[in-house]
């Protein structure tokens, strides 16, 4: 039972322009929701997060947006740069005295010169 | 600021052996956080600790241990070594504050022949 689903395994997007990646959820109790960065060999990064009672967050480059009704999340990157090829994996929380990450199955950007 | 560090980096064990991996989390943090990466399961969680104790546990069999010392440095063990259980192993840690994410170390690749 995948409560976290990330759809697209790769995206391809030019220098400079946008970069969407998409997440959907099927557990309502999740109430925090996480984007990670990963290059091969070396653990995740954490990048941006939001709760679940924002529909946005920004920080710099990164900006997420939450839809509640419709369980998905999406991280926009903006403008995209090479340095940005890696797999970015969603990952959500739920409410509880100790918490665990239940993360997608990732999607592995890449960004064209 | 030191990252999580987590020993051995590689290791090549025979199936039926145990082996012990090592956590040190940044100064501060007293959670960490253990993650199963595999390329059919993704990232999975196994367990979690906060003040040398356990809070959170994945699914994954009782072959898979762990413990948490007073300094906040954490090992995991697995016993009877099988084929399957060749994996990267993360750890994280964090301040036990979910929205500034967890910091994850570089991994520990095991490979189980």
């Amino acid at each position: 039972d995948q409560q976290v689903k990330q759809n697209s395994p790769s995206l391809s997007v030019q220098e400079g322009r946008i970069s969407i990646l998409n997440c959907d959820y099927t557990n309502s109790m999740f109430d925090y929701f996480l984007w990670y960065k990963k290059y091969p060999a070396e653990g995740p990064t954490f990048l941006i997060s939001i709760s679940s009672i924002k529909d946005k967050n920004e920080d710099g480059r990164f900006t997420v947006f939450l839809n509640k009704s419709a369980k998905h999340l999406s991280l926009h990157i903006v403008p995209s740069q090479p340095g940005d090829s890696a797999v970015y994996f969603c990952a959500a929380s739920a409410a509880g005295s100790a918490r665990q990450l239940t993360f997608g199955s990732g999607t592995q950007l890449t960004v064209l010169p | 600021k030191a990252g999580v560090t987590q020993t051995p980096r590689y290791l090549i064990k025979t199936r039926g052996q145990q082996v012990t991996l090592s956590c040190s989390p940044i100064s501060g943090h007293r959670s960490v956080s253990w993650y199963q990466q595999t390329p059919g399961q993704g990232l999975q969680f196994l367990f979690e600790y906060f003040s040398e104790t356990q809070r959170n546990k994945g699914n994954f069999p009782g072959r898979f241990s762990g413990r948490q010392f007073s300094n906040s440095r954490s090992e995991m063990n697995v016993s009877t070594l099988e084929l399957g259980d060749s994996a990267l192993y993360l750890c994280a840690s964090s301040p036990d504050r979910v929205e500034v994410g967890y910091t994850f170390g570089s991994g520990t690749r095991l490979t189980v022949v």
